[in-house]
């Protein structure tokens, strides 16, 4: 079963609008990190943002904020404001802590597409 | 330290050949991760080191590939003869020892196999 999906492969929102990228995960850990990740089209993957499990209060950075439902398993991206240089590719990623090794895992990502 | 370097950016190689990346993470950083990436895919999980000690190995990682860190500072991934499939963007991250904080990635090595 996928451990991270991402179900939107593209998405377009016009500069200044919000604009939400969806992400469900699946674990039986009851402690994990979830993490929104850039990566533009020079290839290089940029932290944005980042939620634990534990954490009572939905993260926020700057315009990005993290729509945090444990019930549900989602953690949505939400950027406010859009950029044209948000334009990119957009991967949520998980890293369940309970295995002792604590790798990442990342979904199929999003492509964002800001259009002026 | 401005951040995760890898070398080299773009490597093209054929068939049967092997190749060998590095990859120097941030200086105070004990994790080290390896991923590769293939067009249109989100990075996939290779390996990953705390300190010199290779923890964990994914089952993506076959018998051709073999990562080290010998000195817990930088590491490389050697492919031995190397096959197409392998063409892919690899990718190297390092954190600090804490589950809440984030890996930093490098620029990645393109590699192709032709």
């Amino acid at each position: 079963a996928q451990k991270i999906t991402q179900t939107q492969p593209g998405m377009f929102v016009q500069e200044k609008e919000a604009v939400t990228l969806d992400c469900t995960y699946d674990t039986s850990d009851p402690s994990y990190g979830l993490f929104w990740y850039k990566q533009p089209s020079s290839g290089e993957m940029i932290f944005l943002i980042y939620q634990g499990s534990y954490d009572q209060q939905n993260a926020t950075e700057g315009r990005y904020s993290l729509n945090f439902q444990k019930a549900r398993k989602s953690a949505n991206l939400v950027i406010s404001a859009s950029q044209l240089g948000d334009s990119a590719m957009y991967f949520c990623a998980m890293r369940e802590l309970g295995g002792g090794y604590q790798k990442v895992t990342f979904g199929t990502g999003t492509k964002l597409q800001v259009i002026p | 330290d401005t951040g995760v370097s890898q070398d080299p950016r773009h490597k093209i190689t054929k068939r049967g050949q092997n190749v060998t990346f590095r990859c120097d993470p941030i200086s105070e950083h004990n994790r080290l991760y390896w991923y590769r990436q293939t067009l249109g895919q989100g990075p996939e999980f290779l390996t990953y080191f705390q300190n010199e000690a290779q923890l964990e190995k994914s089952r993506l990682l076959s018998d051709r590939f073999s990562a080290e860190r010998p000195k817990g500072s930088f590491s490389t991934l050697e492919i031995q003869r190397t096959e197409q499939g392998d063409s892919a963007m690899y990718l190297c991250a390092s954190s600090l020892n804490s589950y809440n904080t984030e890996a930093f990635f490098g620029q990645g090595t393109r590699l192709t196999v032709v």
